[in-house]
């Protein structure tokens, strides 16, 4: 069966520190994978995806960047943090069903704190 | 571009009563409709989706949803819920992308709560 990784669970980084936060697959080979933000009271906003090892799709002009260095690896980055950053983070991977619609699985998501 | 209106920001119910999520949506071709479940602190997980044919879908825990297209609606059901159904409640709706994946866009989320 298919499962997803995310770490760290939770951060707290002062603003202008830099971000890294992983995400990995097991279980499947080429999916499509995606980073999602969820801000206090608010609901999931798509910043990134990607189809393949190296191709990132940017939904949303940011302080952050993805990067997929591995087929089920995916990484959400950024190089000064704002504290616009902190939020609930979530990672979901897909692929593609003959005959049905993709469905998003979810991680079970970082929280960060910028202060 | 594609939306997702979940009129409800807040829901009570009592337990044992029945429960129904409004979602409206806004979607140019046929939809690919979606209900999420959230759990505090917790991601998502999925209760049921609708992409063709039948427009009573059925989901996990006892959930149903119904696609009705003349009202651009998705709302989601349960004839009787339970304590453990307290959770936030995102509905979402797919569109393909240039790469030929789906892109969800959510509503802002229903918080249900369950009082005895």
């Amino acid at each position: 069966s298919q499962t997803i990784h995310q770490w760290p669970a939770t951060l707290v980084q002062p603003v202008g520190s830099p971000l890294s936060l992983e995400c990995t697959v097991e279980g499947t080979s080429n999916p499509n994978l995606y980073w999602y933000r969820q801000a206090a009271g608010r609901g999931l906003q798509l910043l990134f995806y990607s189809v393949g090892i190296g191709q990132i799709s940017s939904e949303v002009p940011q302080n952050l960047s993805a990067s997929r260095p591995q087929d089920r690896q995916f990484i959400l980055s950024s190089k000064k943090l704002l504290l616009s950053d902190s939020g609930f983070y979530l990672c979901a991977w897909s692929v593609r069903q003959p005959g049905s619609t993709d469905t998003q699985y979810f991680g079970p998501g970082t929280r960060l704190t910028v202060l | 571009a594609q939306s997702v209106t979940q009129p409800d920001i807040h829901i009570t119910v009592s337990e044992g009563a029945s429960l129904e999520l409004r979602c409206n949506y806004s979607y140019g071709a046929t939809p690919y409709l979606f209900w999420y479940v959230q759990s505090p602190g917790q991601g998502l997980q999925l209760l049921l989706k609708y992409f063709s044919g039948d427009t009573l879908v059925q989901g996990i825990k006892g959930f149903e949803a119904e696609f009705k297209r003349s009202q651009s609606s998705f709302n989601l059901r349960k004839p009787s819920v339970h304590w453990s159904d307290a959770a936030e409640y995102f509905c979402a709706v797919g569109a393909l992308s240039n790469f030929g994946n789906e892109k969800l866009t959510f509503g802002t989320g229903t918080r249900l709560t369950i009082i005895p």
